[in-house]
């Protein structure tokens, strides 16, 4: 699987854009970008995957570069809530035997 | 989405106990789960590949016999580990893949089970 590199930590305020960018320069043909969010004391939650160009939902953007050597994750007007940390994975997501290998993950703070 | 309940969320043994942990895909069924460990301030390692009618698959490091997988049907796999010491003292995640109409082979996490040992 490639290997993924992303800010350790980030700081915001509330209602301000963040972008955590994550760095996979060895990302194969055919690997997706998935985005997860975890909680203290709680299972990672899915944000958000893509492939190429932009991927939008209702939670984040994520935008992918032309060489997708990189993707940048997205979260408009983040509030307090917003607060935990994000990992960002790269690998075959069309196989379901699969495991996901997690990096160190950027932990986003949000302050009032 | 998928839903994927581990029960339970937490619990406090003495050492040389043996703790069970449930996992179960509740709205699809999951012939492969996986196992996670996390310890506090760090990322979830993966301990093992648990398949539903075979033997787990384990990381290198990883007792099998410390901790051992049963995956018995295509909704549940559980976690159980073995005379517990302090050390094994953590934070246990399961998830598994949704496929189909649940998602594109997106992972679902359980909400972690957190083990002290006394």
């Amino acid at each position: 699987l490639a290997k993924t590199t992303q800010p350790i930590s980030m700081d915001s305020y509330e209602g301000q854009e963040v972008n955590i960018t994550c760095s996979h320069n060895n990302i194969a043909t055919n690997d997706y970008i998935t985005w997860y969010q975890q909680f203290p004391s709680q299972g990672p939650r899915f944000i958000i995957q893509g492939y190429k160009t932009k991927v939008t939902n209702e939670v984040a953007s994520l935008f992918i570069p032309a060489d997708r050597k990189s993707s940048t994750l997205s979260l408009p007007r983040v509030s307090l809530s917003d607060t935990a940390v994000y990992y960002c994975l790269v690998g075959v997501q069309d196989q379901a035997g699969t495991a996901l290998i997690f990096g160190k993950g950027t932990t986003l703070s949000v302050s009032s | 989405g998928a839903v994927v309940s581990q029960h339970p969320s937490r619990v406090i043994c003495k050492s040389g106990t043996s703790v069970k942990i449930e996992c179960r895909s509740l709205d699809f069924q999951a012939t492969t789960m996986f196992w996670y460990r996390q310890f506090p301030k760090q990322s979830l390692m993966l301990m093992a590949t648990s398949n539903e009618g075979s033997k787990a698959t384990y990381e290198q490091g990883v007792e099998k016999d410390k901790f051992l997988i049963n995956h018995a049907s295509l909704t549940l796999s559980t976690l159980t580990v073995t005379s517990a010491h302090p050390e094994d003292s953590s934070f246990y995640i399961c998830s598994a893949p949704g496929t189909g109409r649940v998602g594109r082979n997106i992972q679902y996490f359980g909400a972690g089970t957190r083990l002290s040992v006394l």
